[in-house]
């Protein structure tokens, strides 16, 4: 029940599409629910975050997707650059961020 | 950029040696927590830390692996008589609060080598 379900584990993106991630929960006291980037040797940076009473949020390229009666997430990154290419995590946490459970991570890369 | 900062990056322990890996949070942070990640998975959470006091260590093993948090200096995450499998990234973050609204900030984390 603690488990937080991520898909797809490697995406490939042509510059300028749209990059499509998702993640599915079973915990429904999970009420933060951020995604990190990650870079190869570096520590996970947050990028984006949402609480369940709202559907969407959008920062920039990055806009997450929340349909709380399913229990899945997803984050779409508009106008993919190679820039962005890095491994993407999904997490849930109970209280905030406190303790996050984490995705197993999608490998994203950009192509040129 | 005083951010979460984490020593050393990378360690080489053998076979039975300890590790101890050193985590100073942002500044004005007084909350450390402790991930762990492992080859091309997820980060895990080890342990919740705020100063002189543990309050959430049920993702550290029971064995061998310890965290403190003194009134003074960095976090330590100790690790006894390392063993092949505990290599991988140990990622420390730290926050100004706990509940909701707080965001955690990770360090560059440390990678331990077991040879």
């Amino acid at each position: 029940q603690q488990q937080v379900k991520q898909s797809p584990q490697s995406l490939i993106v042509q510059k300028g599409g749209i990059s499509i991630i998702n993640c599915a929960y079973e915990n429904t006291a999970f009420d933060y629910f951020p995604w990190y980037q990650q870079f190869p040797g570096k520590g996970p940076a947050l990028l984006i975050a949402i609480r369940p009473d709202v559907s969407e949020k959008k920062e920039g390229r990055f806009t997450i997707s929340f349909n709380k009666s399913a229990k899945q997430f997803s984050l779409h990154i508009m106008d993919s650059q190679p820039g962005d290419s890095a491994t993407y995590f999904c997490a849930a946490g109970v209280q905030g961020a406190q303790k996050l459970v984490f995705g197993q991570g999608t490998r994203l890369t950009i192509n040129p | 950029n005083a951010g979460v900062m984490q020593n050393p990056r990378h360690l080489v322990r053998r076979r039975g040696q300890e590790a101890r890996l050193r985590c100073s949070p942002m500044k004005g942070h007084s909350h450390v927590y402790w991930y762990r990640q492992l080859p091309e998975e997820g980060l895990k959470f080890m342990v919740y830390l705020q100063k002189e006091n543990i309050i959430d260590e049920s993702g550290m093993p029971k064995e061998r692996f310890s965290a403190e948090f003194p009134k003074e200096g960095p976090s330590i995450l100790r690790i006894q008589q390392v063993v092949r499998g505990d290599s991988a990234a140990y990622f420390c973050a730290s926050s100004t609060r706990t509940g909701v609204g707080n965001t955690i900030y990770f360090g560059e984390g440390s990678w331990l080598t077991v040879v």
